[in-house]
């Protein structure tokens, strides 16, 4: 069955270190999301992809967060320096263009920031 | 700002019980109207998704579409202690294709 991979699952940085995660979404998903959940709230969307164009990041903090995209599959998202306030979960979904398409999440990342 | 509520919980059922999990949306341009459902600790994993007026049935969960109210909602029938876990509503709109989603109800299902 078809998965949208990410990794690490886990990961524990210092304050004002650098971190980065990776997904890959389901082949043949031009979509793919990142979204960052604090505990006890819903995903926060932070950076939409349409193949390797960015949609949508309004809500990226782009003076410590990057995303890129560059073929158009597999993306990195990358924090740095992290603050303690970047600690949660970081999710990556995908989902076709065409139609009524359902989106599908990866495992995702736990950050903590020490 | 596009918006999507939902009550944040607990909601307890006992076991056997039906759980409906209510959800209401802002943007009337959204086009397709999803629920996950989420484990501690886990990433969402999707029950349903619905784009048109009316019901959706799927085993023991039957989504509901209701465009001109703006309202989305969950039926669990013949609840069970593993249905146990947060659910998150998500909209998706016509435009761009965001997922929005909402803050999620909890559900607590007795044995």
């Amino acid at each position: 069955e078809a998965e949208v991979a990410q990794s690490p699952r886990y990961k524990i940085t210092e304050k004002s270190q650098a971190v980065a995660f990776w997904c890959d979404p389901i082949s043949g998903h031009a979509t793919l999301y990142w979204y960052r959940q604090i505990l006890g709230q819903g995903p926060e969307l932070l950076v939409q992809f349409q193949d390797e164009s960015v949609v949508d990041d309004s809500q990226l903090p782009k003076d410590r967060f990057s995303a890129e995209r560059l073929k158009g599959v597999d993306s990195t998202l990358k924090i740095q320096p992290a603050e303690l306030g970047d600690s949660a979960m970081y999710l990556c979904a995908s989902s076709t263009t065409g139609g009524y398409t359902e989106a599908f999440f990866g495992q995702g990342t736990r950050l903590t920031v020490v | 700002q596009k918006e999507v509520e939902q009550n944040s919980g607990p909601l307890s059922v006992p076991e056997g019980a039906i759980a409906s999990l209510n959800c209401t949306y802002s943007d009337r341009g959204s086009q397709s109207f999803f629920w996950y459902r989420q484990y501690s600790g886990k990433s969402p994993e999707l029950i349903m998704f619905i784009y048109s007026n009316g019901d959706k049935e799927d085993g023991r969960f039957t989504a509901q579409l209701n465009k001109a109210s703006q309202y989305v909602s969950l039926l669990i029938r013949d609840s069970q202690p593993s249905d146990s876990a947060t659910y998150l509503c998500a909209v998706m709109d016509t435009g761009r294709r965001a997922l929005t989603f909402g803050s999620g109800t909890r559900l607590q299902v007795q044995p």
